[in-house]
């Protein structure tokens, strides 16, 4: 298996634009979540699927935010307006069950002008 | 919700000598606390991890201890090398749900 797949993994975008980034996980993954990392804040949760539903979406941060899992290999996380506090990485990570280990993507770093 | 602080946020050490990381958390029903390792660069991948059910685990030159009447959990590391300097995370899996709560990350770096 490829792993968890990440994309874009650079952005550069201008406040106001719409950012979408997205996910493939691990095939056989149940759980799929979304963290942001920043220097100030460190790892945070956004949200998590499992077996595509959205589970808990409390660490979103605004409703500028919105994340969808159509279905077991795809996920979107959208950004619409864009604002330069937004900049960060932001992982993607796939888990084959509860307390299992989370596989992480490469990431994809954000940077809102 | 769950809470966890970790300790230091930088640590220097001469390669040999011992690093040790701090955690707490907050949610006494937390039964699930890993460790990851980030390169400069790259994507977190765990290390270790302890459940609730035990007081220490150990793989080679990396060992985590838990106390949980504490809340407290730590990562010690033996014999570092220079190829240990990374960032560190601990995290904790809040309550019954699938939610795993990092910590803020220590940066080591090993000299030579």
């Amino acid at each position: 298996d490829a792993g968890v797949i990440q994309s874009p993994r650079h952005e550069v975008t201008e406040m106001g634009q719409e950012v979408t980034l997205r996910c493939k996980p691990i095939s056989g993954h149940d759980y799929l979540f979304w963290y942001r990392q920043t220097m100030m804040r460190g790892l945070e949760l956004l949200i998590y699927f499992n077996n595509n539903v959205p589970i808990d979406d409390s660490g979103m941060p605004e409703d500028r935010f919105s994340a969808k899992m159509p279905n077991a290999s795809f996920s979107t996380l959208k950004i619409q307006p864009s604002e330069p506090r937004d900049s960060a990485v932001y992982f993607c990570a796939s888990s084959p069950g509860m307390a299992g280990e989370l596989f992480f993507g490469e990431g994809s770093r954000l940077t809102v002008l | 919700g769950e809470n966890v602080e970790q300790h230091p946020s930088t640590l220097s050490v001469q390669e040999g000598d011992s690093a040790v990381i701090k955690c707490t958390y907050s949610d006494s029903a937390s039964n699930y606390f890993p460790w990851y390792k980030q390169e400069l660069g790259k994507r977190p991948q765990l290390i270790i991890d302890i459940r609730s059910n035990v007081g220490e685990k150990k793989d080679q030159r990396i060992a985590v201890t838990l106390n949980k009447t504490a809340k407290h959990f730590s990562l010690h590391i033996t014999e570092t090398q220079p190829e240990d300097s990374a960032v560190y995370f601990c995290a904790a899996r809040e309550g019954d749900t699938d939610k795993l709560i990092f910590g803020t990350g220590t940066r080591l770096q090993v000299f030579p």
